[in-house]
């Protein structure tokens, strides 16, 4: 069974803080890694997609890295503002299976102003 | 920006009964899946959709569950027999491409609530 585990849970933090979340999936069999930003009533939105041990990706304040010999990738947000609060998903493909994701349960972000 | 739409957002239905859930996929992508999670619980796949045929399903995806493309647009979910545990918000994602190394565009759901 394949499980996704996020880290942590939930998070408060001030405006203009930094900060950073884990994600962590099997090591073995990997294709790619996801991230997705959701925002309640909205859709979730691909931030990140990633593919090789070693990747760092950034968009703006956001960016993220992979490390698929350990299992592990980073969500880093730099400077955090209200606009950021919402919930961060990882999602991971295998190479058995690479039209589906596998999602962790996500970290729920608030900034307080 | 292309998106993803789901109608209705959200569905009250009384056990037993047939719902139908409608995407409408980004135009020029050719896969087609459905997600649902349950209240407190993680994003679950529940199947994929390629070339007018299922390409993989997961446990969850039994004979109650069935998808379409019934034109060129829409892209369906149906669950035939409503339980209390289908209760969920379910999403429609499509790709550009199948291999999961690229982005999905998702829709922002249909809250399902069987009473």
């Amino acid at each position: 069974i394949l499980n996704v585990e996020q880290s942590p849970q939930s998070l408060h933090v001030q405006e203009g803080d930094s900060t950073n979340f884990t994600c962590s999936f099997p090591s073995s069999n990997f294709y790619a890694l996801h991230w997705y930003r959701w925002e309640t009533a909205k859709s979730p939105e691909a931030l990140f997609v990633m593919t090789l041990n070693g990747d760092e990706k950034k968009k703006g304040r956001i960016s993220a890295t992979l490390n698929t010999k350990e299992g592990y990738s980073y969500l880093y947000i730099k400077g955090s503002q209200p606009e950021d609060s919402a919930t961060y998903l990882c999602a991971f493909t295998s190479g058995g299976s690479n039209y589906k994701l596998t999602f962790g349960k996500g970290t729920l972000l608030t900034v307080n102003p | 920006e292309p998106e993803v739409t789901q109608t209705p957002s959200h569905q009250v239905t009384q056990m037993g009964q047939e719902v139908i859930l409608r995407c409408v996929p980004i135009s020029n992508h050719l896969y087609f899946y459905w997600y649902r999670q349950i209240l407190g619980q993680k994003v679950e796949f529940l199947v994929s959709f390629y070339n007018n045929e299922i390409s993989e399903k997961s446990e969850i995806f039994d004979d109650q569950f069935s998808v379409e493309r019934p034109d060129g647009s829409n892209f369906t979910l149906k669950i035939r027999s409503t339980k209390l545990e289908d209760s969920a918000m379910y999403f429609c994602a499509s790709s550009e491409w199948g291999q999961g190394g690229y982005g999905y565009t998702f829709g922002s759901g249909t809250r399902l609530t069987v009473v």
